[in-house]
């Protein structure tokens, strides 16, 4: 049981390329989350999906998208990255919107 | 709308020693809380949780939280720390949406 996987674990981008996060789950849980975590702020949930074939708007969505691919992956892409995205991104999920949320070990981005 | 404050953002402490890691939170709901912890470069994980029922929520670790209603507090305690208890935590409250955290407190254990 891997529990939340998140690939890839650092990258590095140049202003305007653009990339795409992967996160699975092994769990059979049904809500799925991005969150970014910055000194000093905590975290910050970009997108959630609380079931499949469903997305809603965290509290900081903007230059984000994501896609509940399936049940078990969810991908947050950055069309155009720009410095204010470097950051550690986490995934994290859990069987419903208020269940404990599991978190997986983190995406560490650097915007040149 | 719901809120978290975490009213220190370092507490040092000497091994053996007690600690209190401290929680406010406002909603205008019935509220879920939560206490995570992440080591150096992990991610997080779950301590303790309050749901309903006992008001005193022990968790992993040898940690346990308060629950105060009045108060609007969930303040995080330990009565002997160790050197590897230090890491930086998280307090979390969850109405009827997502959920809300707090900036952190990192705990920084010395011998």
């Amino acid at each position: 049981n891997a529990g939340v996987t998140q690939t890839p674990k650092f990258q590095v981008l140049k202003t305007g390329q653009s990339m795409t996060l992967q996160c699975a789950q092994d769990m059979n849980h049904n809500s799925m989350y991005w969150y970014r975590q910055d000194p000093g702020m905590g975290l910050r949930l970009i997108y959630y999906s609380a079931s499949e074939g469903t997305t809603d708007k965290g509290e900081v969505p903007n230059g984000y998208n994501v896609s509940r691919l399936n049940k078990r992956e969810f991908s947050l892409r950055l069309e155009s990255a720009a410095p204010s995205q470097t950051s550690v991104y986490f995934c994290a999920s859990s069987e419903g919107v208020q269940e404990t949320q599991y978190f997986g070990p983190g995406t560490r981005l650097l915007v040149l | 709308a719901q809120s978290v404050t975490q009213l220190d953002s370092q507490v040092p402490v000497f091994e053996e020693a007690p600690v209190e890691l401290r929680c406010n939170y406002s909603s205008s709901v019935s509220v879920y809380l939560f206490w995570y912890v992440q080591y150096p470069n992990q991610g997080l994980q779950l301590l303790l949780k309050y749901l309903s029922g006992s008001t005193l929520v022990k968790g992993i670790n040898g940690f346990e939280a308060e629950f105060n209603k009045s108060q609007t507090s969930f303040h995080l305690r330990k009565p002997s720390v160790h050197i590897s208890d230090t890491a930086e935590y998280f307090c979390a409250v969850k109405g009827y949406s997502t959920l809300t955290f707090g900036k952190g407190t990192m705990l920084l254990v010395s011998p």
